[in-house]
């Protein structure tokens, strides 16, 4: 199936430390979202973006939908050991009602 | 954010036999329904999408005849392994989607099914 191509693929980061994640797509979304999922759990939804351009903070965490609608990233800033597990990015059509995952960014924290 | 439930959390059953899991949107309606499969340490990979009322439409590649999806409600949609072979263990996650003010939509996960056919 198809996937979003998501970077990094992993990253080992400092307590602290701000960490950058993006997502790229050669198809346009109307919807992007970030997710993450923490090992033998379903993934939560972090933010939900719906206009190009936006951006959007939850807390620590600060997204973007890209004017092109093709691409997205995630901050999060003043990482914490918490913030370990798997990113995902995902976007939505409302045409086909599908929405494609990336292909994930697996973040460690070092204490 | 939604909840959605997921049942049972895991399951291992014996080869050739059936395996049905529940997945129910509780504080929400949910015009659609997902049910993803997920390898380890790969992305969630969508198996097929429900409509409540309707038929399930499935991916490329996903036997409609092994995996039957029911949508009776708008909470509720199951998914049946039928025949279950050891290649079928896998992570199913179900996922839930309907619109919120303003004409969003979000998509909520399920906490997922890990099954192990032995």
């Amino acid at each position: 199936g198809q996937q979003l191509n998501q970077s990094p693929q992993s990253m080992f980061i400092q307590e602290g430390e701000d960490v950058s994640m993006n997502c790229t797509s050669s198809s346009i979304f109307n919807t992007w979202l970030w997710y993450k999922q923490d090992p033998g759990e379903g993934p939560v939804l972090l933010i939900a973006l719906y206009k190009a351009g936006e951006l959007t903070s939850n807390g620590r965490l600060t997204a973007q939908f890209g004017i092109t609608r093709k691409d997205s990233f995630l901050n999060i800033s003043a990482s914490i050991p918490s913030d370990v597990g798997i990113y995902f990015c995902a976007g939505f059509t409302s045409g086909t009602y599908k929405y494609i995952f990336g292909t994930g960014t697996r973040l460690k924290v070092l204490a | 954010g939604a909840v959605v439930s997921q049942h049972p959390s895991w399951v291992i059953c014996k080869s050739g036999t059936s395996v049905k899991i529940e997945c129910r949107s509780l504080d929400f309606q949910a015009t659609t329904m997902f049910w993803y499969r997920q390898f380890p340490k790969q992305s969630l990979m969508l198996m097929a999408t429900s409509n409540e009322g309707s038929k399930a439409t499935y991916e490329q590649g996903v036997e409609k005849d092994k995996f039957l999806i029911n949508h009776a409600s708008l909470t509720l949609s199951t998914l049946t392994v039928t025949s279950a072979h050891p290649e079928d263990s896998s992570f199913y996650i179900c996922s839930a989607s309907g619109t919120t003010g303003g004409g969003s939509y979000e998509q909520y996960f399920g906490p997922g099914t890990r099954l192990t056919v032995t």
